[in-house]
């Protein structure tokens, strides 16, 4: 069974950074592009970054573009997202999900998010 | 930036009625388009793919049609546990890969 776990979410000060952390089971991670999608409260998603399959390709959203960094770890089945100079409008449940292939952006599965909050 | 609009932004059906939700880009994204559903309180799920495929395990009676810049999804007869909201997502041209704003299935 395909399970995708988020953690690292919580509340953060404008500013601030966090780590987020994406553990992924039941399927070759290797093998697939991952990507980070947000859901502010009440609002629509929004993709936030993805990585190609071994970590040598990534891209993001212009409104995240050099404040945060998509990583992962192959050997330990990981997706990471380093977020920095948080700011207000950062705050959203992040979820990680799984890209169908590099050519087709759409996710087969996701994980049950994790909730940033940036608030003073 | 492709932008995707569905309409309506709320559909008010019946259980056991029919439902169809729009959804326009505003440049041809071929039928690379997917639905998923989303639950309060849970992630999305993918119910459709390239426009008219249904994924693994979707009920038979959720389909998508269209291609280029006009599609909808159907649900043919509303179960309880359909009433959700529906996203719209292109795929065509990337990055971003643009959802919708969503439509709200309630409870009629």
């Amino acid at each position: 069974e395909v399970q995708l776990v988020e953690s690292g979410g919580g509340l953060v000060q404008p500013g601030g950074s966090l780590r987020l952390s994406c553990a992924a089971s039941g399927f070759t991670f290797s093998s697939y592009w991952m990507h980070w999608v947000r859901q502010a409260p009440g609002k629509g998603l929004v993709w936030v970054s993805r990585i190609n399959s071994d970590g040598s390709s990534t891209s993001y959203a212009d409104s995240v573009k050099g404040r945060f960094t998509i990583s992962r770890d192959n050997a330990k089945n990981t997706l990471y997202l380093q977020m920095n100079s948080l700011r207000a409008e950062d705050t959203a449940v992040y979820y990680c999900a799984r890209g169908r292939s590099s050519s087709s952006w759409y996710y087969d599965y996701w994980g049950q998010g994790t909730l940033v909050t940036v608030s003073s | 930036e492709i932008v995707m609009t569905q309409s309506p932004a709320t559909l008010s059906v019946s259980p056991g009625e029919r439902a169809t939700l729009s959804c326009r880009a505003s440049q041809s994204v071929s039928s690379n388009l997917a639905w998923y559903q989303q639950k309060p309180g849970q992630a999305p799920r993918l119910l459709i793919y390239g426009a008219s495929t249904r994924a693994t395990g979707i009920p038979a009676r959720f389909s998508g049609s269209g291609s280029g810049t006009e599609f909808t999804l159907t649900i043919s007869s509303l179960q309880s546990e359909d009433f959700a909201v529906y996203y719209c997502q292109q795929y065509n041209n990337w990055p971003p890969a643009t959802f919708g704003q969503g439509t709200k299935v309630e409870i009629k």
